[in-house]
């Protein structure tokens, strides 16, 4: 199964930018890149995700190196609300279907 | 329209005993997977189901086993539970045609059910 890298955890101001990293050196062609996050005491829930190119939804930006080989979710100004586990998941591709491998997440603890 | 939805919330078993957790998927999604999230851990991988068969499994016993009904909800059962089954059991559903379509679709989670065993 193929692996990502995240830090443990980051601290951000409220109102200022957050650049989440994340590793995946074994990435394969196919693999596209996930990220989801987990509030306290809910499910994860979808952020964003892309394969090649930079990405950018309401959530979040995802931004891809050239080589896929780490990628960055940007929250372009956090709040209070965004204080939760950050999931950098890559999609496992198997019979018929897709599996989805967690890591341990980066806890993002945001500071009024 | 309404979300993934799981059923129990909680549940308290004593080691031995077997539980059944259930699951209902977002409306219009046909695939549903199984998680557990220890505490403090990122969620692992149990089992997918799709067109009522087991398509993937992740590294759990033969103790966990499962099931997809026609109307694509699903059951978590796990038998001769032992201390180290206490967890969050989580449910995400999602499309399978995102397969076949070499898309990629985002999977959408329950709340989850809180089992514990003592």
């Amino acid at each position: 199964d193929a692996k990502t890298t995240q830090p443990n955890s980051m601290e951000s101001n409220e109102e200022e930018p957050v650049h989440l990293p994340c590793n995946h050196s074994t990435i394969s062609g196919t693999d596209y890149i996930h990220w989801y996050r987990q509030l306290p005491s809910q499910g994860p829930e979808y952020v964003i995700h892309g394969l090649t190119s930079n990405v950018n939804n309401r959530m979040a930006s995802l931004a891809i190196a050239e080589d896929r080989k780490s990628s960055t979710l940007i929250l372009h100004r956090a709040t209070l609300r965004d204080a939760a586990v950050y999931y950098c998941i890559l999609r496992d591709e198997g019979p018929g279907t897709y599996k989805y491998i967690f890591g341990t997440g980066t806890r993002l603890k945001v500071l009024a | 329209d309404a979300g993934v939805t799981q059923s129990p919330t909680h549940l308290i078993k004593t080691r031995g005993q077997q539980v059944t957790l259930r699951c209902s998927p977002k409306s219009g999604h046909d695939t549903v997977s199984w998680y557990q999230q220890a505490l403090g851990q990122g969620p692992q991988f149990i089992f997918q189901y799709y067109e009522e068969e087991e398509r993937q499994r992740g590294n759990f016993p033969d103790r966990f086993s499962g099931h997809q009904f026609p109307n694509y909800s699903s059951e978590l059962n796990v038998n001769a539970l032992l201390l180290g089954d206490s967890a969050l059991y989580l449910c995400a559903s999602s499309l399978a045609a995102g397969f076949r379509l070499r898309v990629s679709y985002e999977q959408y989670f329950g709340p989850g059910t809180r089992l514990t065993v003592t």
